[in-house]
């Protein structure tokens, strides 16, 4: 059974600080893993997703993740934020393509 | 570009009606799903289908059902409504490729059960 567990249900960030919003998967195979986003009242859309390829990978508005799996970690970073990027962020787990396990979610506050 | 559109956005109903939730996508995508989300669970996965006529359980099934007669459209029918099925929902789709690999997401149904 795969599952991703995300630290943190709140995090709070000044503007212009570095975000650091984190993920563990558990996978008995290789995973595909994925970050989500979601604003108020919208959606989810993807922020980034590993498939195997590089470990370290570059998503939208500035934001990346690293592969770890020796620490079966995917902590999603993004060195500076801004007011925008206040939202809801979820991590995801899939093996198949077909279905997909989603972490509870963290929200995001960035501070003026 | 519609994607994948939701109706209705809004609906409350009383314990014990049917309602059925539409969820359409203009991508040809092999994959959909329904999730439903409440606060401090994330997405859980209700039922999802990889293909016309081949649906199957998710998560939390119980109350609902789904039938897929066509690559385009997946609706999800709550058979007897209960305030326990007070939640948003979410419709996606997916071409099912890992390497393409995303899921695309409606913008959500609040349905509120009294």
């Amino acid at each position: 059974a795969q599952s991703v567990t995300q630290l943190g249900s709140h995090v709070s960030v000044s503007e212009g600080a570095l975000v650091l919003l984190r993920c563990n998967y558990s996978s008995s195979v290789p995973p595909y893993l994925f970050w989500y986003v979601q604003y108020p009242n919208q959606g989810l859309q993807l922020l980034l997703k590993y498939t195997s390829a590089a470990t370290l990978v570059k998503g939208i508005n500035g934001f990346e993740a690293e592969f770890k799996k020796s620490e079966t970690s995917f902590h999603l970073t993004k060195p500076s934020a801004h007011m925008s990027d206040a939202a809801e962020y979820f991590c995801a787990v899939s093996d198949n393509g077909n279905q997909f396990y989603f972490g509870t979610g963290t929200s995001l506050t960035v501070i003026p | 570009n519609a994607g994948v559109t939701q109706t209705p956005k809004f609906q409350v109903l009383k314990t014990g009606q049917s309602m059925t939730l539409q969820c359409a996508q203009d991508m040809n995508h092999e994959y959909m799903s329904w999730y439903r989300q409440d606060p401090g669970m994330g997405l859980r996965l209700i039922h999802y289908s990889v293909g016309a006529g081949i649906t199957d359980q998710g998560e939390v099934p119980n109350g609902y059902n789904v039938s897929r007669s066509t690559t385009e459209d997946f609706p999800l029918r709550l058979l007897s409504a209960a305030p326990s099925q007070t939640s948003v929902y979410f419709c996606a789709s997916s071409s099912g490729s890992l390497n393409t690999g995303e899921l695309f997401f409606g913008e959500g149904s609040r349905l509120t059960v009294l």
